[in-house]
């Protein structure tokens, strides 16, 4: 069957380190994949998109690997910040114009 | 610019209810798309409309309905409401697929309560 998983956990890091997510997919073959940022009560914001032909892409603090081999994306924020506290989700290109979201791993950056 | 806007904020419904959620795209954005996020879940794909015809549903059962207006706005309709369909429903809008590769806009959802 198809899964995406994300850590369940809740990452706790201190204020100036590098956050790192994983994203874990099982049978699907996607073109590209996003991760997108969400707060409590509000809805996902969109944060970044990785081609299955690009390894690496950067915005600002961020940085998102894609490994179609390993069948992973890392996500990277460096620098992190308290404002960077949210819960982060992976979505897969899941075909027909489809995304399937991760659960979302939980980021809480302390002072 | 305004984002993408749904109404009503909270909603509460007894079982066997039918309740009706709405959202409004960004402007110029033709897709629009459902998701249920039931605690500890995730988002679950409910529905797609573009051009006012739907274009792909997710595995939900038929009374999870909607519908997409000339202006693009959209409907989602719950019929006979269950306690399991408690939850918060997002509404997303995109451009056309082949100019964003699907990158969607969220609005802030319908907390939905069945009570």
């Amino acid at each position: 069957s198809q899964k995406i998983e994300q850590n369940s956990e809740a990452l706790n890091i201190q204020e100036g380190k590098t956050a790192t997510l994983t994203c874990n997919y099982t049978n699907y073959s996607p073109a590209y994949l996003q991760w997108y940022r969400q707060d409590p009560g509000r809805g996902p914001v969109f944060l970044l998109l990785i081609r299955e032909n690009e390894k690496e892409k950067r915005k600002e603090r961020l940085k998102v690997t894609f490994d179609t081999t390993l069948k992973q994306s890392l996500f990277h924020i460096t620098a992190s910040q308290p404002a960077d506290s949210a819960t982060y989700l992976c979505a897969l290109d899941a075909r027909a114009n489809r995304l399937a979201f991760g659960k979302g791993n939980q980021v809480v950056v302390i002072p | 610019e305004a984002g993408v806007t749904q109404s009503p904020t909270h909603l509460i419904k007894t079982r066997g209810q039918q309740a009706t959620l709405r959202c409004s795209p960004i402007s110029g954005h033709t897709s629009v798309y459902w998701y249920q996020q039931a605690l500890g879940l995730g988002l679950q794909f409910l529905l797609w409309y573009d051009e006012g015809e739907e274009r792909n549903r997710g595995n939900f059962p038929p009374r999870f309905s909607g519908r997409q207006f000339p202006n693009y706005s959209s409907e989602l309709n719950v019929n006979a409401l269950e306690l399991e369909d408690s939850a918060l429903y997002l509404c997303a809008s995109s451009l056309a697929f082949t100019q964003t590769k699907n990158i969607q806009y969220f609005g802030a959802g319908t907390r939905l309560s069945v009570l």
